[in-house]
């Protein structure tokens, strides 16, 4: 199973708004449409801000929101802020309780 | 408060063997399955193993199957990955997550420890 495909970095100015995608195969997303993003901070864990595709854990921004298309997932960022400057990475469960991660995308805020 | 920590990294040679530690507070350890993330320098988070809420299943990505054993003692709140044959394509920062299993998704991570496989 390959990582599944993320552009290497995005970037936007406070306020704007910046979305991620997230590339896989039908084997990948297709038949359970598991997707989650994780945010990581250097020096911390990842932490979950979307899960099956577009439901947000409590307490996650209403600014982030997730959606689905064929066999590419999205991640969207509203109104950017200082803060939300990290690493983004999808993952998808694709059976077998096998998991498969996107390579990361660099989230710059100019 | 719920809490994973990692410990047992270090440098080892390649070849030699390693293992880590996950601890676990705050939650009923014993009702979660647990999985082993892994982040190289410079690269992207890789899903290495995962084993069941009561350790009757393991499973393994082809990159460490046959090297990497998880277990996990209910007992001791605590989840382990033993690494043996280690090669220097397995420096990494070792995480570990709690599996949700309403959500698909890994809701508690650790803050991970450092693995380099030097000589």
């Amino acid at each position: 199973q390959s990582a599944l495909t993320q552009p290497a970095s995005v970037s936007g100015s406070p306020g704007q708004s910046i979305a991620i995608s997230c590339t896989g195969t039908s084997s990948d997303f297709g038949t359970y449409n598991l997707v989650s993003w994780y945010q990581l901070r250097p020096g911390k864990g990842p932490k979950v801000i979307i899960y099956e595709g577009s439901r947000r854990p409590s307490g996650v921004s209403n600014r982030f929101s997730g959606s689905m298309s064929g066999n590419t997932a999205s991640l969207t960022i509203s109104g950017l802020q200082p803060e939300d400057e990290a690493d983004y990475y999808c993952c998808s469960y694709v059976g077998s309780s096998v998991w498969i991660f996107g390579g990361g995308t660099k989230l710059t805020v100019l | 408060q719920v809490h994973l920590v990692e410990s047992g990294g270090g440098v080892v040679q390649p070849g030699k063997a390693l293992r880590l530690s996950c601890a676990a507070s705050g939650f009923t350890f014993s009702h979660f399955g647990i999985h082993w993330v892994r982040q190289a320098p410079g690269k992207g988070l890789e899903w290495v193993a995962a084993i069941s809420y009561d350790a009757t299943n393991e499973y393994y990505a082809a990159s460490v199957k046959g090297r990497f054993t998880i277990s996990r003692d209910n007992s001791k709140d605590t989840a382990y990955l033993q690494m043996d044959s280690l090669g220097t394509e397995d420096t990494a920062i070792y995480f570990c997550a709690k599996e949700n299993t309403v959500m698909f998704a890994f809701d508690i991570w650790g803050q991970g420890t450092m693995v380099t496989v030097s000589s």
